[in-house]
């Protein structure tokens, strides 16, 4: 089947510690987004690719890092800078042939939690 | 950047009536798109509609429909026929030319049985 899958789907972290978010997309294609959901705030950008080895920062970017290798692939590092890293973290991707018509594809998620 | 806002918190419906979600944004392009999405208790985002910009014609899909101002700058979304599993977050988003998207604060809606 295709789709977005993220991984885990419940993280733990110490505080001081860098964890990465797992994105992965079988759907061929070019842009990747990741956004940070908390209660009341809807979703801000954190960081989106549009095509391999590039990406641009979001709204919220400080404290986070990614990396794309791979047209698939878009993972997230949650780094020992971001002072309020406990949230919902969900992946999109986007066919972008025929413009920003296309809809965002959405992973299921994965919920951080800083002990 | 350019801001969505979704100006109703909660808002609640009773089974089979009809509710409109409320969505204004702000922008100085004229080539743009809107969308709803819907975001259930699973969390798993759900497109529900999108609207091109250029396109006068409001956006349908069966029980969902949009009414699209664009001199208002205004995208609400209409759901006729409440159903339970309509009950959900509704977030609107707006995407510019240069691929990126804005997501108003959501809107939670309770349906009453």
């Amino acid at each position: 089947d295709g789709g977005i899958t993220q991984s885990p789907k419940y993280l733990f972290r110490k505080e001081g510690q860098n964890v990465t978010l797992s994105c992965e997309q079988n759907l061929n294609h070019d842009a990747m987004y990741w956004y940070r959901q908390d209660p009341g705030q809807g979703l801000r950008l954190i960081y989106y690719s549009q095509i391999v080895n590039d990406f641009q920062k979001g709204d919220i970017a400080e404290g986070y890092s990614v990396s794309r290798e791979k047209k698939e692939s878009f993972p997230l590092t949650v780094t020992s800078a971001q002072k309020n890293p406990t949230a919902f973290y969900l992946c999109a991707s986007r066919g972008t042939a025929g413009g920003p018509y296309n809809e965002q594809f959405f992973g299921p998620g994965t919920r951080l939690t800083v002990l | 950047a350019q801001t969505v806002t979704q100006s109703q918190p909660e808002m609640s419906v009773q089974e089979a009536e009809t509710v409109t979600l409320s969505c204004t944004y702000d922008t100085s392009e004229s080539d743009y798109y809107l969308f709803w999405y819907k975001q259930p208790p699973s969390r798993q985002m759900i497109l529900v509609i999108r609207q091109e910009a250029y396109k006068q014609q409001n956006a349908t899909e069966n029980r969902f429909s949009a009414n699209f101002q664009k001199a208002a700058k205004s995208f609400s979304l209409k759901i006729s026929d409440s159903q339970l599993g309509d009950a959900a977050m509704y977030f609107c988003a707006y995407a510019n030319t240069g691929n990126q998207f804005y997501f108003g604060t959501g809107t939670s809606l309770t349906v009453i049985p």
